[in-house]
């Protein structure tokens, strides 16, 4: 199974950077993946990662250090729109998610 | 990139109904899709995996008799809450997997979930 720890709430300043992290333990890793959630919407994919390393998109970046059991989301430039619960997940050798608790991110004016 | 659509997006049924969810994969065939689900408050639990051709596998907990996954062809796989009860209220979603194995494309998408209440 997965054992996956990210806080629970963040808050932050319109136009800053925020990081957030993420601890795992897993039985069989196969991919690490970041997705935004709405409140009373699905998860929208962010990010995946499956070797060490920076992936960059945009204005959100994901890092992913296999060896640590540990990946950080990067949200650069916040806007207001990117208020929302922040999902890591970690994927096994079936392909099965398991997600964390989510991290609730709220960008103030 | 690839869209996974469900329909329908909310019911609102009452105690000891049958409710049938579909999830279709719309720019790819899916050989395996998957079905979670997600209490208020609460992140995405799986339920289970299901496989076109064969039987769904149940995660534990699930009670697979109460929760039937038809996956019959490589773009729709059907979830049906069978004698649904107030406790099966949920935000239930599926995904499939748009990629190849060590591909630089390789990813999970979510379909938009199906709202259940159940009176």
């Amino acid at each position: 199974g997965q054992n996956i720890d990210q806080p629970t709430e963040m808050t932050a300043t319109e136009g800053a950077i925020v990081q957030i992290n993420c601890t795992y333990q897993t039985s069989g890793f196969n991919g690490l993946f970041w997705y935004q959630q709405h409140a009373g919407e699905a998860p929208t994919f962010l990010s995946y990662n499956v070797l060490d390393g920076l992936e960059e998109k945009g204005r959100f970046s994901s890092f992913l250090s296999r060896s640590k059991g540990y990946s950080y989301l990067l949200l650069k430039e916040l806007q207001m729109k990117d208020s929302a619960s922040y999902l890591c997940a970690v994927r096994d050798i079936d392909y099965k998610l398991s997600f964390g608790a989510g991290t609730t991110v709220t960008v103030r004016a | 990139g690839a869209v996974v659509s469900q329909h329908p997006s909310r019911v609102i049924c009452k105690s000891g109904t049958s409710v049938k969810i579909e999830c279709r994969s719309l720019d790819f065939q899916a050989t395996t899709m998957f079905w979670y689900r997600q209490f208020p408050k609460q992140s995405l639990m799986l339920m289970a995996t299901s496989n076109e051709g064969s039987k769904a596998t149940y995660e534990q907990g699930v009670e697979k008799d109460k929760f039937l996954i038809n996956h019959a062809s490589l773009t729709l796989s059907t979830l049906t809450v069978t004698s649904a009860h107030p406790e099966d209220s949920s935000f239930y979603i599926c995904s499939d997997r748009y990629g190849v194995t060590g591909g630089l494309i390789d990813t999970q998408y979510f379909g938009p979930g199906t709202r259940l209440t159940v009176l």
